[in-house]
């Protein structure tokens, strides 16, 4: 089982419409969660994190973490063609250091 | 402007020849990271140092070397022990402690067997 889950998409999406991107990790020691923006040929570009239940809102987007299910995700209301990338879950283990284990992205196309 | 500059952009290499991929930062961040990306894939970390020298295998570092002489700069070293070496190569840093600490990346490097 990988330690970080996500599906792989694409995520076809219509513009104006909510997208939600879920993500499932492994382990329970984890302690902070974070979402990357990656368009194609570039490299990823931190949306927001969090590392509380509940919920957290960053202008169009929405991370949700439930830890005792351990899921974290990710909406994007009133998505626009500019959102059409690929988002990376990463996930940091243990209070020491800021390594993250990253899921494989899952493609979001947002159709005009 | 604080960041992270990877060079070259592009890089070839022949067989049996060893390149050297740069990173440098002026964010003023303990650590740094080694990621390698295959098309269609996520991240995958080669090597990361928490501070100056010292270093830590990630969970691909066969046929890779790096190295941490200062702490702007974390080059990293694709050597002729490794076989499939094309892929995109990304270079982070974050803040060493916090959970809330991100790591940032650089623009990364391509490299290619010629």
């Amino acid at each position: 089982q990988k330690e970080v889950e996500q599906n792989s998409g694409p995520l076809s999406v219509p513009e104006g419409a909510i997208a939600s991107l879920n993500c499932t990790y492994s382990d329970r020691g984890s302690q902070s969660f974070f979402w990357y923006r990656q368009y194609s040929g570039k490299s990823p570009e931190l949306i927001m994190f969090i590392y509380s239940n509940g919920d957290k809102e960053d202008g169009r987007f929405t991370a949700q973490l439930n830890k005792a299910s351990q899921y974290v995700s990710l909406l994007i209301r009133d998505s626009q063609p500019s959102d059409s990338a690929t988002y990376l879950c990463a996930v940091r283990v243990g209070a020491a250091g800021n390594k993250l284990t990253f899921g494989g992205g899952t493609r979001v196309l947002v159709k005009p | 402007d604080g960041g992270i500059t990877q060079s070259p952009k592009y890089l070839f290499r022949k067989e049996g020849q060893n390149v050297t991929l740069s990173c440098e930062q002026n964010l003023n961040h303990d650590a740094m990271y080694w990621y390698r990306q295959d098309p269609g894939q996520g991240l995958r970390l080669i090597y990361y140092s928490q501070i100056v020298n010292d270093f830590q295998k990630g969970d691909i570092a066969e046929g890779y070397s790096v190295s941490r002489e200062k702490k702007e700069s974390f080059p990293l070293t694709v050597t002729s022990a490794q076989k499939n070496p094309t892929a995109f190569y990304l270079c982070a840093s974050s803040s060493r402690t916090g959970r809330d600490q991100p790591q940032h990346f650089g623009d990364g490097t391509r490299l290619s067997i010629l």
